[in-house]
């Protein structure tokens, strides 16, 4: 069985502020994917980011940044600078090999507030 | 490229009558799609899996036989809520997988958001 927990329910910062959202995963594989998606208010997911298991370099694409390792079994998100638009709830997913294999789990979702 | 639609966006309808939504695989084609339900301030939790041609694969706990799911074409998968009641109402997303390329990538839809009266 897979599972991902995001133990942050919300956050709540102030603009320009650094935020970081954890992810811990759960799996028995050796080859799975994680994933983050921002799904805002408007309800449709937004894909972030993708990594899989053998990469655990980590990613920065500009105010966003992951850090992924696999000895700690996280991939968590962090936003710098953060805007009143990064306002969404967050979710982060796993993709795991054997009889779930193409099924994602998603964790609980992180809801982050970023206030003016 | 990859994108999923569909439609309709949102429905309302009364207690007892059925609500069909479908899932289109615009520019390109979909071998699997996944069906998803996401109550308010919670996560999405996978319905089913249909495979084109096929019947689909219900995950524990969803009643086959109330949410009914076709995949009849590579682009095409509908989900039918029958004999929709208020406890039905929950936002459905449906997400396509290609039939080329990375194997695990879904692209997800926008979303039917469902209300039953």
């Amino acid at each position: 069985a897979q599972k991902v927990t995001q133990a942050q329910t919300e956050i709540s910062v102030v603009e320009k502020e650094d935020v970081t959202l954890d992810c811990v995963y759960e799996t028995r594989d050796t080859t799975y994917y994680l994933f983050w998606y921002k799904q805002p208010p408007s309800g449709e997911l937004v894909f972030l980011i993708r990594r899989n298991s053998f990469d655990e370099q980590n990613e920065i694409s500009g105010r966003y940044s992951w850090n992924f390792q696999k000895s700690t079994s996280s991939f968590n998100f962090t936003i710098t600078a953060s805007q009143v638009v990064d306002s969404a709830v967050y979710f982060c997913a796993l993709i795991g090999g054997g009889t779930s294999y193409g099924k994602l789990t998603f964790g609980q979702g992180t809801i982050l507030t970023v206030h003016p | 490229g990859a994108v999923v639609s569909q439609h309709p966006s949102w429905v309302i309808c009364k207690s007892g009558t059925s609500v069909k939504i479908e899932c289109r695989s615009l520019d390109f084609q979909a071998t699997t799609m996944f069906w998803y339900r996401q109550f308010p301030k919670q996560s999405l939790m996978l319905m089913a899996t249909s495979n084109e041609g096929s019947k689909a694969t219900y995950e524990q706990g969803v009643e086959k036989d109330k949410f009914l799911i076709n995949h009849a074409s590579l682009t095409l998968s509908t989900l039918t809520v029958t004999s929709a009641h208020p406890e039905d109402s929950s936002f459905y997303i449906c997400s396509a997988r290609a039939r080329e390329g990375l194997a695990v990538e879904q692209f997800f839809g926008p979303g039917t958001r469902l209300t039953v009266l």
